[in-house]
């Protein structure tokens, strides 16, 4: 069965253009969540959708960071305009239906963005 | 607030010896807790988890965790280091439907 893929894995862009990161959940999972990776913040929760609806966006940084769910196998992570201090290693990850209660989640490999 | 304070930042050991990476917590309630692993260049694993059954917790590749109420902690052992188990390591609290991570301890093990 695959797991959380993720796309681009790097992506090298401008201080200013728009950047879209991909994810495709594991099939059947009803919670998706995008994490933030930095050596000065560690590992922070920007987002999570249950059943594609955004349940806590109190971690997305600004106005310039916007996600979407459209359906249940897919999401993306958009900011528009990028900064520098955006450059980070973002991760998607997925949580089976009916495991709330433990929580267990389940990562994609990443995508790592630099903003030049 | 659910949080958790991983107290070392960086861990270095010989392989074959006993690994310790610590954990503390902080919660109003019984918490439910997890480890996570993630090797270089690479997604996060889940170890181990803790959700109120036995406080001694298996995980995979032969790590542990014991859940101490009394001393709020959630420590990660393994008898015996592989050199195959240097990664970082989190410890991780579940608040409401969200999982709140840890700073990280990085494991580096000595040939």
């Amino acid at each position: 069965d695959a797991g959380v893929i993720q796309s681009p894995r790097h992506e090298v862009t401008e201080m200013g253009q728009e950047v879209t990161l991909r994810c495709k959940p594991i099939s059947g999972h009803n919670s998706l969540f995008w994490y933030r990776q930095t050596m000065m913040r560690g590992l922070e929760l920007l987002i999570y959708f249950n059943n594609n609806v955004p349940i806590d966006d109190s971690g997305m940084p600004e106005d310039r960071f916007s996600a979407k769910m459209p359906n249940a196998s897919f999401s993306t992570l958009k900011i528009q305009p990028s900064e520098p201090r955006d450059s980070a290693v973002y991760f998607c990850a997925s949580r089976p239906t009916g495991t709330a209660s433990t929580g267990e989640l389940f990562f994609g490999e990443g995508s790592r963005l630099t903003v030049l | 607030a659910q949080s958790v304070t991983q107290l070392d930042s960086h861990v270095s050991v010989s392989e074959g010896t006993p690994v310790l990476l610590r954990c503390n917590y902080s919660s109003s309630y019984s918490p439910s807790l997890f480890w996570y692993v993630q090797h270089p260049n690479k997604g996060l694993q889940l170890l181990l988890k803790y959700t109120s059954a036995a406080t001694l917790v298996k995980g995979i590749n032969g790590f542990e965790a014991e859940f101490k109420k009394s001393e709020t902690s959630f420590h990660l052992t393994k008898p015996s280091a592989h050199m195959s188990d240097a990664a970082e390591y989190f410890c991780v609290v579940r608040e409401g439907g969200k999982l709140i991570f840890g700073q990280g301890t990085e494991l580096s093990v000595k040939p």
